[in-house]
């Protein structure tokens, strides 16, 4: 099973608005991360936890907020976004990284979010 | 400045001949590759990936080299499909020992079509 989940699937949210979204993964994956997409663009890393711990944030406005409650879940929690914020939002895990090099990442589906 | 490169935004090609997409890298420190299939509004799908103490690794009709002096890696595809019509992303990461998270540095994609 090399699935991972990701909730909602579409999102439309005001500027005021608080969200959620959510990723689960139960292949025993100890790395979890956030990726923003946008149109015709590649994946561009938001944040990495490593065995829950918070190991990267790669510059994101405090208006995202990730949590990671316990090995298998992923919250990345909304507030005030700005329309620019609209984009495809991917969740990915991997089992972390070896001395011959990092395992592959396994990526959800993605959340479309669209901020008005 | 880009770390990945996928000079061709396209690629077309009939059906039963080979696909060849290409991924330049600058980063002499990455030592492990991967590819990544992308249909529109889904989240990327790992295809196939090589270690840099290999050049050459195989999973079916999808073949990866490397070229670690010229800092070039492809993907042989072949014979090419139409359901392999999609985007695909090249991406490099480096084992970072001090951490767990092995992260990923994407291209900018190739979008592959495949004409019956």
């Amino acid at each position: 099973d090399t699935e991972v989940t990701q909730t909602p699937k579409h999102l439309v949210m005001g500027m005021t608005n608080k969200k959620s979204l959510k990723c689960e993964q139960h292949m025993g994956h100890r790395a979890m991360y956030w990726y923003k997409q946008k149109a015709k663009k590649p994946p561009e890393l938001m944040f990495v936890y490593s065995y829950e711990k918070l190991s990267i944030n790669e510059s994101v406005p405090s208006r995202f907020s990730p949590e990671c409650p316990n090995s298998s879940l992923l919250n990345l929690h909304l507030h005030a976004l700005q329309p620019e914020d609209s984009a495809l939002y991917l969740c990915a895990s991997s089992q972390g990284a070896s001395e011959y090099g990092s395992y592959e990442q396994y990526f959800g589906p993605g959340t479309r979010l669209t901020v008005t | 400045d880009q770390q990945v490169k996928q000079n061709s935004p396209s690629l077309s090609v009939q059906e039963g001949r080979i696909s060849i997409l290409n991924c330049d890298y600058t980063n002499s420190m990455f030592d492990y590759f991967l590819w990544y299939k992308k249909y529109p509004a889904e989240g990327p799908t790992f295809l196939i990936s090589i270690s840099s103490i290999k050049d050459k690794n195989e999973d079916g009709r999808f073949t990866v080299f490397l070229n670690k002096s010229a800092k070039h890696l492809s993907l042989h595809i072949v014979p090419s499909q139409p359901g392999d019509s999609a985007v695909y992303f090249c991406a490099a990461s480096a084992v970072d020992y001090g951490g767990s998270q092995g992260n990923l540095i994407f291209g900018k994609g190739t979008k592959l079509s495949v004409k019956p």
